[in-house]
């Protein structure tokens, strides 16, 4: 099985911008999703395949992939966007995987 | 709205094994181009895929775990369950169900994980 490695934390104040990175050697070869957990909460999809943005996700979230890294990018951060963060992949036989995590913390 | 939820003991003694159910409402469990999975996050901790099922019954399961592990489907009443033997401590953890949407392209599989239930804490322990 394969890794997608995450920063364990990032800080950012109101109105900045937070960027979570996500690396994994797979990753150019298949399309990566991102879920905001917030606590005692089940985790929701904030971006799919990439680059695609739910309905009903704020247009503040926005997903982008180079090479073995994706990022998921929350432009003018508010004090609701402070949860854990997961990025995910698949590959062609179904196994999925999760990354390690990122605590987003609202200054 | 289609909505998940997870029901099943909360406490399993080690070495036994730890038995949940999935039940769907508000939707199809014999949808095409969706996968019914577990995914699990010990206290504190990250989120790890379980595994998957189609309803026809196809598996998809977590190499890690594959040895201890049954995911079944009853179609008839809209429900999936999950069988993992032998637990330890180390199998303490929230476990949620989902489901997964999927799709082939050009580009290879794309699936994600859109409805969750709110998931249930099983701990193990004796």
């Amino acid at each position: 099985s394969y890794e997608l490695t995450q920063p364990p934390s990032v800080s950012v104040s109101p109105g900045q911008t937070a960027r979570i990175t996500c690396s994994g050697d797979a990753l150019p070869k298949q399309y990566a999703y991102w879920y905001q957990q917030k606590p005692g909460q089940a985790p929701v999809v904030v971006i799919y395949k990439d680059t695609g943005r739910p309905s009903g996700i704020p247009e503040r979230f926005s997903g982008s992939s180079s090479g073995t890294t994706v990022t998921l990018t929350i432009s003018g951060v508010q004090a609701e966007d402070e949860a854990d963060y997961y990025c995910q992949s698949a590959d062609s036989s179904g196994t999925y995987v999760f990354g390690t995590g990122t605590k987003v913390t609202v200054l | 709205q289609l909505q998940l939820q997870e029901s099943g003991p909360g406490l399993v003694k080690p070495s036994e094994t730890l038995s949940l159910t999935c039940t769907v409402s508000g939707g199809s469990i014999s949808s095409n181009n969706y996968y019914w999975g577990w995914i699990r996050q010990p206290p504190g901790k990250g989120l790890e895929w379980i595994g998957n099922i189609y309803y026809t019954g196809g598996t998809y399961y977590n190499p890690s775990l594959k040895s201890r592990l049954t995911i079944s489907v009853h179609t008839s009443k809209i429900q999936f369950s999950l069988r993992l033997s032998s637990v330890t401590a180390a199998d303490t953890a929230v476990y949620f169900c989902a489901r997964s949407y999927f799709e082939y392209s050009n580009s290879g599989l794309s699936t994600w994980f859109d409805y969750w239930g709110q998931g249930t804490l099983v701990t193990v322990s004796s």
